[in-house]
């Protein structure tokens, strides 16, 4: 069953500082990999998508890493602002789809919170 | 260019009442789905559609209908509400079933 797993469920640091989420999947074929970030009470907006043959992209002060074959994702942000405070969304899409909704595969969210 | 929107932005229902959750995209989108948020919980998937005409079940459809007449329009019907379906409801749509999914803005609904 492909699956995508989160980690961790929550974190809390400073502003200012940096921090790393971790994301682990098994979906098969693989096609890409985005994060979503999703501020509180609103939709998940698209923040980066990987490919198979990308390692590494960045995003202003975001930078998302991909292993396809350790299948690990990771979001790391630098710098962290207030603004930041949200959850982050990994979702792996299939090379194909048999037409179903299966094509995409959710993870449940890291929530992430900066203080000042 | 709006995007995928959703009526209304909140609302509350009586135990028993039914409403329908809008949504419409602008992206000529085929694929489009309502997913259910709990809080502190990830989406799940109500419905989907591949397109005008077709619909089918996600994970959590029991209590939900939907209909697709137009590429465009999206519904989500509830007949009889109940507490358990107090939730964050977000509408989204894709080109194609492993392609971006552009969400709506979100509808709160409580049921009491």
């Amino acid at each position: 069953k492909n699956q995508v797993e989160q980690s961790p469920q929550s974190l809390i640091i400073l502003e200012g500082k940096n921090c790393t989420l971790q994301c682990n999947y098994t979906v098969s074929p693989f096609s890409n990999l985005r994060w979503y970030k999703q501020d509180t009470g609103r939709g998940p907006v698209s923040l980066t998508i990987m490919t198979f043959s990308e390692n590494t992209k960045s995003n202003g002060r975001y930078t998302a890493t991909l292993d396809a074959d350790t299948k690990q994702s990771s979001l790391h942000i630098t710098a962290s602002q207030l603004s930041d405070s949200a959850s982050y969304i990994c979702v792996v899409s299939l090379m194909y789809s048999g037409g179903g909704a299966d094509g995409l595969t959710f993870g449940k969210g890291t929530h992430l919170i900066i203080q000042p | 260019n709006a995007g995928v929107t959703q009526t209304p932005k909140f609302r509350i229902l009586k135990i028993g009442q039914s409403m329908t959750l809008q949504c419409t995209q602008d992206m000529n989108h085929n694929y489009m789905y309502w997913y259910r948020q709990d809080p502190g919980m990830g989406l799940k998937l109500i419905y989907y559609s591949v397109g005008a005409g077709i619909t089918d079940k996600g994970e959590v459809p029991n209590g939900y209908n939907v209909s697709r007449s137009t590429t465009e329009d999206f519904p989500l019907r509830l007949e009889l509400a109940a507490p358990s379906q107090t939730s964050v409801y977000f509408c989204a749509s894709s080109y194609s079933a492993t392609g971006e999914a552009f969400f709506g803005q979100g509808t709160r609904l409580t049921v009491v």
